[in-house]
Formats: C-alpha cells, sequence, structure tokens
C-alpha cells in the first residue's frame, strides 16, 4: 500500500537554527501538504503545494517558512530560524486522497 | 470560512459497547468530511471518508459515519469497541474541491476500557 514517508521522526535544534524537513509524497499525487500539530492541540493547515508553486498557506506559515520539491519525488518544508514556539509535530500530506505521513516531531531547545 | 467542532473532548467507554463521536461543521461551499484516528505517537490515519453519492460510509474495521447535510453533522460510531480502538479521533473538512486544504476539529480521545 502506497504511503507517505517523513524523515526524520524525531529532530531535535537550537533555537535560531535552519531545520529542513523532508517528505517522500505518493508517486502519482499532485497536490501536497503540511500540516503541524503542538502537543496536545488541533492539526493545523500550513501551507499547500501544486505544480510546483505554493497554492494556499496559512498564516502561522510566515517568511520564515518555505517549501520546495528539489527533485520531483522529495517535498521539503524549511525553517529559517527556529523558535521555541515551533516545536510540534510536522505532517505532510498528498492527496487524493489526502494520506498522511507518520510526521517529524520538531523540539526546538 | 469553515469550521469543525468535536464538542466531546473525551469519551470514556466500556469495551464492547457502542460509541458514538460527535462532529458537527460549518461551510459556506460545499464539503468533503473525513474522520481520522491518531494512536499515541503516530502520525494521522484516514478512517473514512465521505465525498459524494451514499451519506452512510463505512470503514474496514466497523466503524460508520453519516453526513447529515441539514444538521450539517458527521458522526462516527461503532457498535461495539474493542480496546485497540482506543485513540485520538479527528474529524476534519475541505471544500469545495477535494484537494483543499482540511480543517481539523480539536479531537476527541476515546478511551475504551475492559
Amino acid at each position: 500500500e502506497p504511503e507517505v514517508t517523513q524523515t526524520p521522526s524525531h529532530q531535535v535544534t537550537q533555537m535560531g537554527q535552519e531545520v529542513i524537513l523532508r517528505c517522500v509524497p505518493i508517486s502519482n499525487h499532485l497536490y501536497f501538504y503540511w500540516y503541524r500539530q503542538i502537543l496536545g492541540q488541533k492539526v493545523e493547515f500550513l501551507v499547500s503545494f501544486y505544480n510546483n508553486e505554493i497554492s494556499e498557506k496559512s498564516e502561522i506559515f510566515d517568511d520564515q517558512f518555505s517549501v520546495e520539491r528539489p527533485d520531483g519525488s522529495n517535498f521539503t518544508l524549511k525553517i529559517r530560524s527556529t523558535k521555541l514556539e515551533d516545536s510540534a509535530m510536522y505532517f505532510c500530506a498528498s492527496s487524493e486522497p489526502t494520506l498522511f505521513g507518520q510526521g517529524t516531531r520538531l523540539t526546538v531547545v | 470560512a469553515q469550521s469543525v467542532t468535536q464538542l466531546d473532548s473525551q469519551v470514556p467507554v466500556f469495551e464492547e459497547a457502542p460509541v458514538e463521536l460527535r462532529c458537527n461543521y460549518s461551510s459556506s461551499v460545499s464539503v468533503y468530511l473525513f474522520w481520522y484516528v491518531q494512536y499515541p505517537n503516530q502520525g494521522l490515519q484516514l478512517l473514512l471518508k465521505y465525498l459524494s453519492g451514499s451519506t452512510l460510509v463505512e470503514s474496514i474495521n466497523g466503524f460508520e459515519a453519516e453526513f447529515n447535510k441539514s444538521q450539517t453533522s458527521f458522526h462516527l460510531r461503532k457498535p461495539s469497541v474493542h480496546i485497540s480502538d482506543t485513540a485520538e479521533y479527528f474529524c476534519a473538512v475541505s471544500g469545495p474541491y477535494n484537494t483543499d486544504k482540511l480543517i481539523f476539529g480539536t479531537g476527541t480521545r476515546l478511551q475504551v476500557f475492559p
């Protein structure tokens, strides 16, 4: 069964450092998304990506965030200068249907 | 704007009892509705979805949900729960296109006791 794969499963970083979260979406899917879930809270939409460009982004997705599909298979989320409040589980998803990866737990210290 | 309300943050139930997890949505456009399950320290697994057609949708593990447009609801039900059903359940809405972003509810923690 096809699945969305995310790496790493857990990343610890120091405040102010850059992090890149990686995702391999399902190969024949065309729409890709990033969501985040702060511990104990609901899942929030960050950004959607189609045809190699951002199709929609939320208020959370500010200038510190960026996404790209560098090689036609990977889909990455970069946080340029991490803050403590960026600590969360980050989920990649691809559609249709909307299937999620196992997530990357980002801990900013 | 769309929103999802899951009124019950926790639902305790004994094994083999029936359960209903409530989900209400708000949307000014046509919707697609989803239920996801999240086991501890795991990702989100698609449980079932309503896209169109029959308003009653079923999952492979005995859950079902019914889309009720007049009541703007998509409640999740199971006639007899197992210990292994203990998890967090999230209702989500998207639309008007099925590739639109998902808006999630706050989740319902289903705790099944022996």
